[in-house]
């Protein structure tokens, strides 16, 4: 079955860090660009970040450019999301999510929340 | 920064017909893509490349563009259309979502 898993979130501080992780299965991850996109509570998606499929090429939203940082470990068949100086406004559900089968996200994980609050 | 527009809401009786639209600057030389998202829910594409219909999407949904705006239209829309709907294209290397339209279906 192919599927993405998303672990990692919960309640940080402002100023705070926290590692989001997605493990892939089903579908041979090298090969395929990887993306992280997010949801704040009963708002709309937002795309945050994507890594190509060797980890060599990296592109960041304007608004997370700087504290957080995209990675991944094929051997793993996981993708990374590290973020840094985390502000309210990064609260949100993350999902992360891949062009497989199309050039559109057609795979996507069921989310992790993150909730920066003190 | 590069910005699709939706509007926020659109209404259809069921087994009408429901267009949702997503304009945007250039749109016209760009893809548009389109995303359900039913509550508590991932995404789900259901239009890819303008018009493309994923395996497994029904016929009902179809998508078009005409000049700077795509059109996401739901014939004989059922209940379980109900839900949020976004557009999608790429901007140079960053990728950008609409808004978001809320359907209702009553």
């Amino acid at each position: 079955e192919v599927q993405l898993v998303e672990s990692g979130g919960g309640l940080v501080q402002p100023g705070g860090s926290l590692r989001l992780s997605c493990a892939a299965s089903g579908f041979t991850f090298s090969r395929y660009w990887m993306h992280w996109v997010r949801q704040a509570p009963g708002k709309g998606l937002v795309w945050v970040s994507r890594i190509n499929s060797d980890g060599s090429s990296t592109t960041y939203a304007d608004s997370v450019k700087g504290r957080f940082t995209i990675s991944r470990d094929n051997a793993k068949n996981t993708v990374y999301l590290q973020m840094n100086s985390l502000r309210a406004e990064d609260t949100a559900v993350y999902y992360c999510a891949t062009p497989a089968y199309s050039d559109a996200f057609d795979i996507w994980g069921q989310g992790t929340m993150v909730t920066v609050s003190s | 920064s590069y910005e699709l527009t939706q509007p926020p809401s659109v209404s259809v009786s069921p087994g009408q017909t429901a267009s949702i639209t997503c304009s945007g600057d250039k749109l016209g030389d760009k893809y548009a893509y389109w995303y359900q998202q039913k509550p508590g829910q991932s995404p789900v594409v259901v239009i890819y490349q303008d018009s493309k219909r994923p395996s497994g999407i029904p016929e009902r949904f179809s998508g078009s563009k005409s000049g700077n705006t795509a059109t996401l239209t739901i014939s004989g829309t059922q209940a379980m259309d109900e839900a949020d709907y976004y557009c999608q294209a790429w901007d140079s290397s960053t990728v950008v979502f609409g808004g978001g339209t809320k359907l209702t279906v009553l």
